[in-house]
């Protein structure tokens, strides 16, 4: 079975600074893989995914990850926060012949001014 | 346009009683989707519907079910509730069915509540 492991539950940045959020996949195919942010009270978003066609993804908001399958890494980044960013994120990966995402436990991501 | 559109937002129920969960897809999307999010946990899939067939199923009791209408809507049903199906439920929609193809579409959700 495929799985991702978020390594932290909270980060906490200062608005303007770098923001690095990490993810480890376990996989025993190419993978799929994805980036969906939560905000409060709404729905889950997807900031990109990654589906073999280039390592490095770009996504919404300023958003980007990178695929290091000798890592078997796909962390996320953005260079500069904002307090808007301040949500939930989760890393995801994709199992089987049809579309079940596979979620991680997610990391708080919290901004201060 | 709409999004992908759930009823009701917040439902209590006591154990033992009987629920149904209402989602409508983004239009011109044919697959469905349900996740159950447990507080503080990642969302875990328990089905996908596609053209109105079961495609995939998570590892959930059969007390949970679901269907897909001709319109692509669909229903999340759950029986004999437990307090530990206390949760927020979240549906999903997508063009088609491919692995790897997917975009998924999520609505905000209906916060359920076992008593």
């Amino acid at each position: 079975a495929q799985s991702v492991t978020q390594l932290d539950s909270h980060v906490s940045v200062s608005e303007g600074t770098p923001v690095l959020l990490r993810c480890n996949y376990s996989s025993s195919y190419s993978p799929s893989l994805f980036w969906y942010v939560q905000h409060p009270n709404k729905g889950l978003q997807l900031l990109l995914k990654y589906t073999s066609a280039a390592t490095l993804v770009k996504g919404i908001n300023g958003f980007e990850a990178e695929f290091k399958k000798s890592e078997t890494s796909f962390h996320l980044t953005k260079p500069s926060a904002h307090m808007s960013d301040a949500a939930e994120y989760f890393c995801v990966v994709s199992e089987g012949g049809f579309q079940k995402l596979v979620f991680g436990t997610g990391t708080r991501l919290l901004v201060s001014p | 346009d709409a999004g992908v559109t759930q009823s009701p937002t917040h439902l209590i129920k006591t154990r033992g009683q009987h629920v149904t969960l209402r989602c409508s897809p983004i239009s011109g999307h044919k697959s469905v989707s349900w996740y159950q999010q447990v507080l503080g946990q990642g969302p875990q899939f328990i089905f996908q519907y596609y053209e109105k067939e079961e495609r995939g199923r998570g590892n959930f009791p059969d007390r949970f079910s679901a269907r897909q209408f001709p319109n692509y809507s669909s229903e999340l049903n759950v029986n004999a509730l437990l307090l530990g199906d206390s949760a927020l439920y979240l549906c999903a929609s997508s063009l088609d069915r491919a692995r790897g193809n997917e975009k998924l579409f999520f609505g905000s959700g209906t916060q359920l509540s076992v008593l």
